[in-house]
């Protein structure tokens, strides 16, 4: 089935650690991008990716990085995790600039994750 | 910058009763898509409906519409005939309809609704 896969689904790390999560979609969607989830925020953008081989900061960056060595993934890097990173994070791809409009974003089914 | 308020952090309704979510963005530019999408206690987020900007014809999808007023820059969606699996949070987007290069798809904060049987 055609779609974007999240791994893992959940996770608890302990303070300090270094963890990578993983996003892969099917769709050859150029665009992808990463959000975190916390109550009374929202969707958060993270970091973002246009196409294959570039990335962008979003609105809330720091601590994070992220790769785009190819179109079908774009992990996503907590070098020393805080607990503050404590949140649901969801990786989502659309056609993404340039491409026919009216295209939604289409989501992973998120990572829970507990900085403890 | 563009921005999406959805001004009711939580409603609740009677199963079979109507509801309305308010959503209002803020954008300078005349064409764009805006979307609502669901997020049951599942977390899967599922998209709900879409509207084209150009279009004057409000989106309608089921038991799912939108009122578009774009002079307003308003995006409610309402829900009829509301079913206990209509329990969600419910997330309203903006997306330019020709994005440039660093354009993102921007989230309102959030309703979360509950249907009470």
């Amino acid at each position: 089935i055609a779609g974007i896969t999240q791994a893992p689904t959940s996770q608890i790390l302990a303070a300090g650690r270094r963890m990578t999560l993983r996003c892969t979609q099917d769709m050859r969607h150029n665009a992808m991008y990463w959000y975190r989830q916390d109550l009374g925020l929202g969707l958060r953008l993270i970091h973002y990716s246009n196409t294959a081989g570039t990335t962008g900061k979003g609105e809330v960056p720091d601590g994070y990085s992220v790769s785009r060595a190819n179109t079908d993934d774009f992990p996503l890097t907590l070098a020393s995790a805080v607990p503050s990173q404590t949140s649901v994070y969801f990786c989502a791809s659309s056609e993404g600039p340039g491409h026919s409009p009216g295209t939604e974003a289409f989501f992973g089914q998120g990572t829970r994750l507990t900085v403890v | 910058a563009q921005t999406v308020t959805q001004s009711q952090p939580e409603m609740s309704v009677q199963e079979a009763e109507t509801v309305t979510l308010s959503c209002t963005y803020d954008t300078s530019e005349n064409n764009y898509y805006l979307f609502w999408y669901k997020q049951p206690p599942s977390r899967q987020m599922i998209l709900v409906i879409r509207q084209e900007a150009y279009k004057q014809q409000n989106a309608t999808e089921n038991r799912f519409s939108v009122n578009f007023q774009k002079a307003a820059e308003s995006f409610s969606l309402k829900i009829s005939d509301s079913q206990l699996g209509d329990t969600a949070m419910y997330f309203c987007a903006f997306m330019k309809l020709l994005p440039l290069r660093d354009d993102k798809i921007i989230f309102g904060k959030g309703t979360r609704l509950h249907i009470l049987p």
